[in-house]
């Protein structure tokens, strides 16, 4: 099955705390990206990538790191978590052509808390 | 990117058609517009794309006027499970800009 799947789908850490979340699509993807969602603010794009070891900044990437080594993998890296990083995460995927662009296919979210 | 407005939130029953309208005044020759469906601690998923005229699929319909200032999508027959948010969406390269889009409550 096409997907694209996170890891935890839960997480509550304290502040200071490095963390990880995975992310992992199987449809051969180039593009990937990173979203976070917050109540009155819709998504905003933290990071993305258009193929491996090509990452670029989004609308928020403060506070935020990612790595692409891998064409099917792209972790989203809090090196010190503070409580304003505390969201639901989405990361996304879609084939690097341009009008596809607009189809990106999400996976099913993480919801960090930062304590 | 080119700014979207739409309501922010609609009322529906069982079997009525919806349609959800979309203002995009400033769209560019290039852009296509796309709306994406969202249910509660889910991922957002494409509905549908279009760039002129109608576009029509398994779910619903998009209507883009010549001018293409605006679209609508139109939702046939809703159930209580197209009770979620739509966002109706201008892509840039590379990015998507969601707003907070069109909470869509459907009842029986």
């Amino acid at each position: 099955e096409a997907q694209v799947t996170q890891n935890p789908r839960y997480l509550i850490t304290v502040t200071g705390k490095k963390l990880t979340v995975t992310c992992s699509q199987n449809m051969n993807h180039e593009y990937m990206s990173w979203y976070r969602q917050d109540p009155g603010l819709g998504l905003r794009q933290i990071y993305y990538s258009m193929n491996v070891e090509v990452t670029d900044k989004g609308d928020v990437p403060e506070g935020y790191k990612v790595s692409r080594k891998e064409k099917r993998n792209f972790p989203l890296i809090l090196e010190s978590p503070s409580p304003n990083q505390t969201s639901l995460y989405f990361c996304a995927s879609t084939a690097a052509r341009q009008s596809s662009y607009n189809e990106q296919f999400f996976g099913p979210g993480t919801r960090l808390t930062v304590l | 990117l080119a700014k979207t407005t739409q309501p922010i939130s609609m009322d529906s029953y069982e079997g009525q058609e919806v349609n959800i309208t979309c203002s995009h005044n400033n769209i560019a020759t290039n852009d296509y517009i796309t709306w994406y469906q969202q249910f509660p601690s889910q991922g957002p998923r494409f509905i549908i794309q279009g760039y002129k005229t109608k576009v029509t699929n398994e779910v619903a319909s998009l209507f883009i006027p010549a001018d293409r200032k605006s679209s609508t999508l139109s939702l046939p027959r809703v159930s209580l499970s197209d009770t979620a948010v739509y966002y109706c969406l201008v892509p840039g390269f590379q990015k998507l800009v969601f707003g907070t889009g069109t909470r869509l409550l459907v009842s029986p």
